[in-house]
């Protein structure tokens, strides 16, 4: 079974512009999380979606968004970058239907604002 | 808010020494708690996990233990290996909404 798949990999934006990361969950999988890991934050949660619609919210401005698509696929926007925005942006994939469906992540997006 | 505090930040040990990780959550209403492994530049991975009706969890070399009065909960590694170093997160789980402690960068030295 294929893992959790991001694109793109590796991000450089300017402040000001906008980014929109794709999230592909494992086969299967109803529920996209997304992360925002920093050395200094650890993971923090944004938003979770199940069955295209938003689940729970995390404590971000609303320059973060998201959507998910009838394929279970996910993507994830920021408007207006700014500099603190520079992260590991990981996606996690589960059921979403049981109590403790096991998340699995995927390998990450890294977006440097400068 | 929901918040969940993790201690130690950095651990170092002596292989075959044991490891205890420590996390207290905030939001009662936590029912299932993960510790991921982080090695560096990979995805973070479960490791093991604790639901709310289970006081202790083992398997093989890692147990976790939960306090629910206390909010309290542990990850404990017996006779560590270097290939134990990694960062770990813990996390404590309300309604699939995951809060994740800051981690802890375990090393350990041969």
């Amino acid at each position: 079974k294929a893992g959790v798949t991001q694109t793109p990999r590796y991000l450089i934006k300017t402040r000001g512009q906008q980014v929109t990361l794709s999230c592909s969950p494992i086969s299967g999988h109803r529920s996209v999380s997304w992360y925002q890991q920093t050395p200094g934050q650890g993971l923090q949660f944004l938003f979770e979606y199940f069955s295209e619609t938003q689940r729970n919210k995390g404590n971000f401005p609303g320059r973060f968004s998201g959507r998910q698509f009838s394929n279970s696929r996910s993507e994830m926007n920021v408007s207006t970058l700014e500099l603190g925005d520079s992260a590991l942006y990981l996606c996690a994939s589960s059921l979403g239907q049981g109590f403790g469906d096991e998340q699995y992540f995927g390998p990450g997006t890294r977006l440097t604002v400068t | 808010g929901e918040n969940v505090e993790q201690h130690p930040s950095t651990l170092s040990v002596q292989e075959g020494d044991s490891a205890v990780i420590k996390c207290t959550y905030s939001d009662s209403a936590s029912n299932y708690f993960p510790w991921y492994k982080q090695e560096l530049g990979k995805r973070p991975q479960l490791i093991i996990d604790i639901r709310s009706n289970v006081g202790e969890k083992k398997d093989q070399r890692i147990a976790v233990t939960l306090n629910k009065t206390a909010k309290h909960f542990s990850l404990h590694i017996t006779e560590t290996q270097p290939e134990d170093s990694a960062v770990y997160f813990c996390a404590a789980v309300k309604t699939y909404k995951y809060i994740f402690g800051t981690g802890t960068r375990l090393k350990v030295l041969a």
